[in-house]
């Protein structure tokens, strides 16, 4: 039992790139999401999905978009990346109770 | 004014000390409150929910007052290993987790 992974753990990429990052999680939870954390901020939702089929905007969705591809996968682009989008980026599910995190992916757009 | 405020800290205390954090939270209207642990370049972890009579998981005791909005995390005889930042989190629903408000986080550091 993985838990919730992600990849890349670690991505540089030049403004205007464009990227994917990857969570998968095998806990069989209909709710998965992703957030941001920059120092001073806290965690912020980019978006969410409540259920296979399903996404929704978050606090911060400006400049990403997403897919639920299955139950289990649930990724995040980056469709022209901007140095306002380096931060670290966690994807998260949630069983009714409490929220599991993955590992995070550090990204650095210069 | 943030929806959960959090003093970042940082803490340091030496090895067996006490210490508390506090946290306050805009929303009256607030369901359900956790605290998690952050390790340095780690995920967030749950370290415990909050109840409203107070609850206590060992070292850790989990305090909320409703009326004054705030909640706490006190740990007693606090080991190296406790060196973190602890996140309070706070859940205006009920049931869906998509309004999870996360603090910045208190940093911690225990010294031998």
């Amino acid at each position: 039992n993985a838990g919730v992974t992600q990849t890349p753990k670690f991505q540089v990429l030049k403004t205007g790139q464009s990227m994917t990052l990857q969570c998968a999680q095998d806990m069989n939870h209909n709710s998965m999401y992703w957030y941001r954390q920059d120092p001073g901020m806290g965690l912020r939702l980019i978006y969410y999905s409540a259920s296979e089929g399903t996404t929704d905007k978050g606090e911060v969705p400006n400049g990403y978009n997403v897919s639920r591809l299955n139950k289990r996968e649930f990724s995040l682009r980056l469709e022209s990346a901007a140095p306002s989008q380096t931060s670290v980026y966690f994807c998260a599910s949630n069983d009714g109770q409490s929220q599991y995190f993955g590992p995070g992916t550090r990204l650095t757009v210069t | 004014r943030k929806e959960v405020e959090q003093d970042p800290g940082p803490f340091n205390v030496p090895e067996g000390a006490t210490v508390a954090f506090n946290c306050t939270y805009s929303n009256s209207a607030s369901q359900s409150f956790f605290w998690y642990r952050q390790d340095c370049r780690k995920e967030p972890k749950l370290l415990m929910s909050v109840y409203s009579s107070g609850n206590e998981d060992g070292r850790f005791t989990a305090q909320l007052n409703r009326a004054s909005q705030y909640i706490s995390l006190l740990i007693r005889d606090s080991k190296l290993s406790d060196s973190a930042t602890y996140l309070c989190v706070v859940n205006p629903s009920s049931g869906s987790a998509r309004q999870l408000t996360f603090g910045s986080g208190t940093q911690l550091t225990v010294l031998p």
